[in-house]
């Protein structure tokens, strides 16, 4: 069974400029999540999908973050402009149902480096 | 806000030494989960706890829930270098999970 696939690994931008990241979830998996991740810290959730529906953004930063997920399978998440203080990993995980007791699978992440 | 609290930051042990990372909430939680990161990689699921003073082991891995189902540990006996890693707690609370800032076990050289 192939894992969550996330692209690009790395991504080194100039702040101001715009990134994105993309997602694959795992097949059937109806609930996708977009974390961030900084040096030393926990994930911290950014937006929470069920099926094409962000059912928690609470936390995105909506002024530069943008999310979508069209057709309730891949997301993208886009930053506009780019920060310095954006650096950080950004994980995707998804699980087969929305509720907290469902194990989270994650993918590798993309490391953002913004100078 | 919403927050699960774990502690130490860091554990230095010699190889062979005990680990323990505690996880702490203000609120009742619905359910616990326990992740394992390892240097560089992503966050992979170990465990899940839900009954009020659950205990569950792996190997030389046990995991509690407290009777208030308010707090967690993981405790690790006879660490190994292939434990070498970040372990996050994530407590269940309305459909969310609270991600703790994680517990770094280092092996001592």
């Amino acid at each position: 069974e192939a894992g969550v696939v996330q692209s690009p690994r790395y991504k080194i931008i100039e702040k101001k400029q715009p990134v994105a990241f993309w997602c694959n979830p795992i097949s059937g998996h109806n609930t996708l999540y977009w974390y961030r991740q900084n040096l030393g810290q926990g994930p911290e959730l950014l937006i929470r999908y069920e099926n094409e529906e962000a059912v928690d953004d609470s936390q995105l930063p909506k002024d530069r973050f943008s999310a979508e997920r069209l057709k309730g399978v891949d997301s993208t998440l886009k930053i506009q402009p780019a920060e310095l203080g954006d650096s950080a990993v950004y994980l995707c995980a998804s699980s087969q149902g929305t509720a907290s007791s469902y194990e989270q699978y994650f993918g590798p992440g993309t490391r953002l480096t913004v100078t | 806000g919403q927050q699960v609290m774990q502690i130490p930051q860091y554990q230095h042990v010699q190889e062979g030494e005990d680990f323990t990372t505690y996880c702490n909430s203000s609120t009742t939680l619905s359910n616990i989960q326990w992740y394992k990161q390892r240097p560089g990689g992503h966050p992979v699921f170990l465990i899940q706890l839900v009954k009020s003073g659950e205990v569950k082991k792996q190997k030389r891995l046990t995991f509690q829930f407290g009777e208030a189902k308010k707090n967690s540990s993981l405790h690790i006996t006879a660490t190994q270098t292939t434990d070498v890693g970040t372990y996050f707690c994530a407590g269940g609370r309305n459909y969310q999970l609270i991600w703790g800032a994680g517990t770094k076990l280092i092996i001592k050289p």
